[in-house]
């Protein structure tokens, strides 16, 4: 099984800021990484497919990057709306999650 | 737009079987490009894939739960089902049925709380 670790598990900033989320496989998935959003109460929406390609109507402020076992989730500038807790997701091998980040009001 | 909506029990003693249904809605369950997965959620915890079923009925199930899992499609009724047998604490969980494309979850239901309790 393919494990994917999250880091940090938390990440507190302000409106405005900039934010990293990092995502790790344990051995490689391409660049068959998806990134998740989930709000409290709500399913998961994706925001981010194969690493890099913004899913139907997520805004441009959100990017992906990386390859293979190394991934990074780039918010630019957190709008309000944009505190939850973020998964990534790999599909080469059957179907894992990582562990989430919660993106949380400093 | 497609929709889709999970049914079944919230509550289930340990060692029955957990059954849950999700009933598409505004779009086809035939559909070759699609598959159809269930995906759960124990509370304040991340997410774990338990399997898909294409409309043709091919199934993949997650090997750590492909012992007891069963998931089964219902063309004629538009809904696919989840049967997970031999429960326990450890399957309380939200319960999401999905459309995924080669392991794209972009269609989510609102989910099903099921607790396993006596």
């Amino acid at each position: 099984e393919i494990v994917l670790t999250q880091s940090p598990a938390t990440l507190s900033l302000s409106p405005g800021e900039r934010a990293t989320l990092s995502c790790r496989a344990s051995q490689s998935v391409s660049s068959f990484l998806a990134w998740y959003q989930q709000k409290p109460g709500q399913a998961p929406r994706l925001l981010i497919y194969d690493a890099s390609n913004r899913a139907a109507g997520i805004p441009a402020r959100f990017s992906g990057s990386g390859s293979g076992t190394d991934f990074t989730l780039t918010i630019s500038s957190l709008e309000p709306e944009d505190f939850a807790v973020y998964y990534c997701q790999q599909r080469t091998n059957s179907l894992t999650f990582g562990g989430g980040t919660k993106v949380e009001i400093k | 737009q497609l929709q889709l909506q999970e049914s079944g029990s919230g509550l289930v003693k340990p060692s029955q079987t957990l059954s849950l249904t999700c009933t598409v809605s505004g779009g086809s369950i035939s559909s070759d490009h699609y598959s159809w997965s269930w995906i759960r959620q124990p509370p304040g915890k991340g997410l774990e894939w338990i399997g898909y079923i294409y409309h043709s009925g091919s199934t993949y199930y997650n090997p750590s739960l492909k012992s007891r899992v069963t998931i089964s499609v219902d063309r004629s009724k538009s809904h696919f089902s989840l049967n997970l047998t031999s429960v326990t604490a450890a399957d309380t969980a939200m319960y999401y049925c999905a459309r995924d494309l080669r392991g794209l979850v972009n269609i989510w239901g609102q989910g099903t709380m099921v607790t396993v309790s006596s």
